[in-house]
């Protein structure tokens, strides 16, 4: 099982500045099958990139997203103040496995 | 406009049977995995598994392996997600998503179901 670890686990800053997830696989990962979601207080998970990279329809191009090896980054490049929420990040492994981080906390700081 | 909507919030006993509903419109539904995500409040997502609604070919995650059932009516465009009996630790908020944008990643979520488990 392919267990993804998010970090940090809550990052508090300023609408503004620029927001570094961090999501890492717990083995090597083939594909960049990986997902990024926000899900704001009340709300339904929001799909944000997928395949590492690629924004999903809407998503405002201050969300970006990166591979390194088995390290998966999502960037904000400007914090508005909508984006403060939860943020996951998403592994497909084949086979129809899935799994999720647990999630980073963008909070004002 | 696609979308999923799923059936409302449900309070029952441990030991009760349940069945919540996750209905498809807008898109062609058998052409899609349907997933089903848990949420305890104020915790993070749960991967429960997929269903494939043209067959019903299912996947489920090792931990709901046998605790949950997935289904599909084609005919009615919707999927379903079970328990024979039901457990306080079942108490969570249920989501269906769509396995869309490539097929690796959830791209409609529906609103979500509210299950509530207490004696």
């Amino acid at each position: 099982e392919i267990v993804l670890t998010q970090s940090p686990g809550t990052l508090s800053l300023s609408p503004g500045e620029r927001a570094t997830l961090s999501c890492r696989a717990s083995q090597s990962v083939g594909s960049s099958y990986l997902a990024w979601y926000q899900q704001r207080p009340g709300q339904t998970p929001r799909l944000l990139i997928y395949e590492s990279s690629t924004r999903a329809a809407g998503v405002p191009d201050r969300f970006s997203g990166s591979r390194s090896g088995a390290d998966f980054t999502l960037t904000i490049s400007r914090l508005e103040p909508e984006d403060f929420a939860v943020y996951y990040c998403q592994h497909y492994h084949g086979s129809l496995l899935i799994s999720f981080g647990g999630g980073t906390k963008v909070e004002i700081k | 406009e696609e979308k999923l909507v799923q059936s409302g919030t449900e309070v029952k006993k441990p030991g009760e049977s349940l069945r919540i509903s996750c209905k498809h419109s807008g898109y062609y539904f058998t052409s899609y995995w349907i997933g089903w995500v848990r949420q305890v409040p104020g915790k993070g997502l749960e991967w429960m598994g997929v269903i494939y609604p043209a067959d019903s070919d299912t996947r489920y995650n090792s931990p709901f392996q046998g605790q949950v059932t997935f289904s599909a009516d084609r005919s009615i465009n919707t999927a379903y997600l079970q328990w024979n009996s039901l457990k306080a630790s079942d108490s969570a908020i249920y989501y269906c998503a769509r396995l869309g944008a490539g097929g690796s990643s959830f791209d409609i979520w529906g609103q979500g179901t509210m299950v509530s488990v207490s004696s």
